[in-house]
Parts: structure tokens; C-alpha cells; sequence
């Protein structure tokens, strides 16, 4: 089955900073792969997605890359903002599935 | 309007007993995902289902077993609870099966067996 794997764990950036997550997958028919924004005390939402025949996406000061020849995503956040302090989720799509990172810790220091 | 709703929000149960957690959309979506997230935050999925049919099952004990009504509803019931049950439990949907699609996910359900 897939296996992605999330880097950090967790970050900490000083607001108007740029924040980077890294995430690698094992599964090369996967085709989807979505970010996820998790704040405290609520259920996971989607901020952004990437599909296998696109390189990079980007929406306002969130983007995302994808090198499929090394199977790794990336999720960049510019100008960061304390309301950007959450947990983030990488996913990748296969077998009808989702498979989820271990998730990153984001703190926005003011 | 909430679009994924779960019920109760905090579920706190002994050891040993039968619990259910219930999950409503109203997004018009047929399928319907349980998804477990540990204490470390792990996001882990248990089931799928499509249109009232199972799609995807994940190795999970026989004592999870969800329940379809309808394409709108996917309860979850676990008998004889244990201590490592002790989770978040998210239920979400998403328009298509396919798994390339948004999920939208519910509020959660923190149960805490004692």
C-alpha cells in the first residue's frame, strides 16, 4: 500500500516568513495528492490539491509542487500569518484511498 | 448549515461497553468515509462506503462495525470497547469514490475509555 512520509514534524516561523512541508510517497500510480489544514479542536480541510499531471499550484499565498520522477510534494506558505498556525496534512491518492503524513505543527510567531 | 455533522462530540465509556458515534451530511455525496486519529495525531482511514455499500474496510477489529441507512448517514459502532479505542474519530464524505476527490470532514468525536 501507499506510505507517505511528512517533513517536519514540527515549525516554527516568525509571522510575514515563509513556511516549507515536505512529503514523500511510495506508490507511484498514485495521481492525487491534497493538503490538508487542521486547526484545534476541528475536523481536517482541504487548502490545496495537486494532480499527477500538474507540477505546481498555487492559491494566493499558498502553493504546492510535485516532482513525480521522485515521488515528493511540497507545500510552501508565504508571508505567514498567526491564523496560518495549524496542523498540516499531505495525502496521497490511491487504491480509492487516501493515505495521510504524519502531520506538521505550524506555530506562526507573532 | 453544517455540512458534516457528527454526534456526540465527547464520548467517555468504560471498558467493556457497546458505544455508537452517528454522522450526517447534507452534501448530496455518496460516499462516506470513519477515519481514526490517534493521540500522536495520526489520520488513519477505517472505512468507505458508497451509496450504503462497504468500498473499503482497513483491517479493522470486528468489534468497529458501520452501519448505512442511507447514503446521507454512516454510524459507527464498536463493541466492547478498549483501552486503546481512545481516539478522535472523524467521519467525512466526499462526491465520488475514487479517492481523487475534496473530503470533507466532520467536527470529530473524542471517546475516552476509562
Amino acid at each position: 500500500g501507499e506510505n507517505v512520509e511528512q517533513h517536519p514534524s514540527t515549525l516554527s516561523v516568525q509571522e510575514g516568513d515563509s513556511a516549507v512541508i515536505k512529503c514523500t510517497y511510495s506508490d507511484s500510480a498514485s495521481n492525487y495528492f491534497p493538503w490538508y489544514k487542521q486547526e484545534l479542536g476541528k475536523g481536517p480541510q482541504l487548502i490545496i490539491d495537486i494532480r499527477s499531471n500538474v507540477g505546481e499550484k498555487k492559491d494566493q499565498r499558498i502553493a504546492v509542487t510535485l516532482n513525480k520522477t521522485a515521488k515528493h510534494f511540497s507545500l510552501h506558505i508565504t508571508e505567514t500569518q498567526p491564523e496560518d498556525s495549524a496542523v498540516y496534512f499531505c495525502a496521497a491518492s490511491s487504491d480509492y484511498k487516501l493515505s495521510f503524513g504524519a502531520g506538521t505543527t505550524v506555530t506562526v510567531r507573532a | 448549515d453544517t455540512a458534516v455533522s457528527q454526534t456526540p462530540k465527547y464520548l467517555v465509556t468504560q471498558m467493556g461497553n457497546d458505544k455508537s458515534i452517528k454522522c450526517e451530511q447534507n452534501l448530496g455525496h455518496d460516499t462516506m468515509y470513519w477515519y481514526k486519529q490517534d493521540s500522536k495525531k495520526f489520520l488513519k482511514i477505517m472505512f468507505s462506503y458508497n451509496n450504503k455499500e462497504l468500498i473499503i474496510n482497513e483491517t479493522v477489529p470486528n468489534r468497529f462495525s458501520p452501519k448505512s441507512p442511507d447514503k446521507a448517514h454512516l454510524n459507527l459502532h464498536i463493541n466492547s470497547l478498549e483501552l486503546g479505542d481512545s481516539a478522535v474519530y472523524f467521519c467525512a464524505s466526499s462526491h465520488e469514490t475514487s479517492g481523487d476527490n475534496e473530503q470533507f470532514f466532520g467536527p470529530g468525536t473524542r471517546l475516552t475509555v476509562l
